[in-house]
């Protein structure tokens, strides 16, 4: 069974502190690695997505993905409140379709 | 460009009728993958089409079914409908062309109650 694994929270972060998000995933084999945002009552929205060891930054968000020990974190620097979301990590395991987190809820207070 | 449509948004049925929903996938975009969404389960993939096959199918009974057109368009078909099938269904659409490194565009979701 693939499994994909993060905290659920709440993850409360003051605003603008860095908020550092966490997944840890089952396969060794995975190789694709997708953050995505999502509000209450909303869908998905893709935020970045990483496939080689290392970091990558796009604006205020950094992807790290670390193959050896499975696992892939999200920072978010000088969180805003507008960040208070729902953070799905999902993974595509070989030619299977990405499985998902269950999610972990931030909350940026003012 | 736009992005991907679903519709009805919102839908009321009773146990045992069927339901049918229909996304549109991004102009060019030949993959539509759905997933039904639960406080519970959270996001579990049903199944994903390509160029009018089905490629992928996630661990969801055989009441639920689906289809992809001509022109990439899917459907998603639930007969015989129970409580527990009260979820948010999103479809996704993506090129499709490299599974693995597929990414993945949501569209707005089709909310189901049933009752």
């Amino acid at each position: 069974q693939k499994e994909v694994e993060q905290n659920s929270g709440p993850l409360s972060v003051p605003e603008g502190a860095i908020a550092s998000l966490n997944c840890t995933y089952s396969d060794r084999g995975s190789q694709s690695f997708f953050w995505y945002r999502q509000y209450s009552g909303k869908s998905p929205e893709l935020i970045m997505f990483i496939y080689s060891n290392g970091d990558k930054e796009d604006g205020r968000f950094t992807a790290q993905l670390n193959k050896a020990s499975q696992y892939v974190s999200l920072l978010i620097r000088d969180s805003q409140p507008s960040d208070s979301a729902t953070y799905l990590c999902a993974v595509t395991f070989g030619n299977e379709k990405l499985t998902f987190g269950t999610g972990t809820r931030l909350t940026i207070i003012p | 460009k736009a992005g991907v449509t679903q519709t009805p948004r919102y839908l009321i049925k009773t146990r045992g009728q069927q339901v049918t929903l229909s996304c549109s996938p991004i102009s060019g975009h030949r993959s539509v993958s759905w997933y039904q969404q639960t406080p519970g389960q959270g996001l579990q993939f049903l199944f994903e089409y390509f160029s009018e096959t089905q490629r992928n199918k996630g661990n969801f009974p055989g009441r639920f079914s689906g289809r992809q057109f001509s022109n990439s368009r899917s459907e998603m078909n639930v007969s015989t409908l129970e409580l527990g099938d009260s979820a948010l269904y999103l479809c996704a659409s993506s090129p499709g062309l490299k599974v693995d490194t597929d990414t993945q565009y949501f569209g707005p979701g089709t909310r189901l109650t049933v009752l």
